[in-house]
């Protein structure tokens, strides 16, 4: 069975940072696109960014980028979000999500509060 | 950057009947086009892709079409459980989401 455990949210100051991680399981990790996408509350989806299986083709949608990091360890079949540089505006929770081109699986998320 | 808009914001449905969701892309996204339905307190779930593909487990009363711009999402016949906000998402360009649209019991 296909699991995707989220950790790593919770209550950050602005201008802080935070280190979400995903641990995966029930696949073949390293053979899979990965991604995080968020949803802030009473708000839509929005796709945060994407990692291909090895890293060579990372993508940050542009109001993370120069803030957020995707990245993985494959052979721990973990993902991982480095979010620097928070606002108020990234209060959301947070999917981890197996990307085919779609996302397949997600996680049940984890929540990140920005607020002083 | 291709921005996807979904309409109905909202549609208030009865149990057993027809419910159709549109979204339209800002130009051209080919087949590259998803559904997902999203409930409170859970993760979305990816109910179609390509256009017009179930995923895996999805039942029959879910359907979807189109292609280029305008794409639909029916749902033949609403169970209780199918009550939730749908989403559709391309993947043709940049990954992008469009607004959803809740549906709601009339």
């Amino acid at each position: 069975e296909v699991q995707l455990v989220e950790s790593g949210g919770g209550l950050v100051q602005p201008g802080g940072s935070l280190r979400l991680s995903c641990a995966a399981s029930g696949f073949s990790f390293s053979n899979f696109w990965m991604s995080w996408v968020r949803q802030a509350p009473g708000k839509g989806l929005e796709w945060v960014a994407s990692t291909s299986q090895d890293e060579s083709e990372k993508y940050h949608v542009a109001f993370v980028k120069g803030r957020f990091t995707i990245s993985r360890d494959n052979p721990k079949n973990s993902l991982f979000l480095q979010m620097n540089s928070l606002r108020a505006e990234d209060t959301a929770m947070y999917y981890c999500v197996r990307n085919v081109g779609y996302g397949d699986f997600w996680g049940q998320g984890t929540l990140v509060t920005v607020s002083s | 950057e291709i921005v996807l808009t979904q309409s109905p914001a909202t549609l208030s449905v009865s149990p057993g009947e027809r419910a159709t969701l549109s979204c339209r892309a800002s130009q051209s996204v080919g087949t590259s086009l998803a559904w997902y339905q999203h409930k409170p307190g859970q993760p979305p779930r990816l109910l179609i892709y390509d256009a017009s593909n179930r995923a895996t487990g999805i039942p029959a009363r879910f359907s979807g079409s189109g292609s280029g711009t305008d794409f639909t999402l029916t749902i033949s016949s609403l169970e209780p459980e199918d009550f939730a906000v749908y989403y559709c998402h391309q993947r043709s360009n940049w990954l992008a989401f469009g607004g959803g649209t809740k549906v709601e019991i009339k």
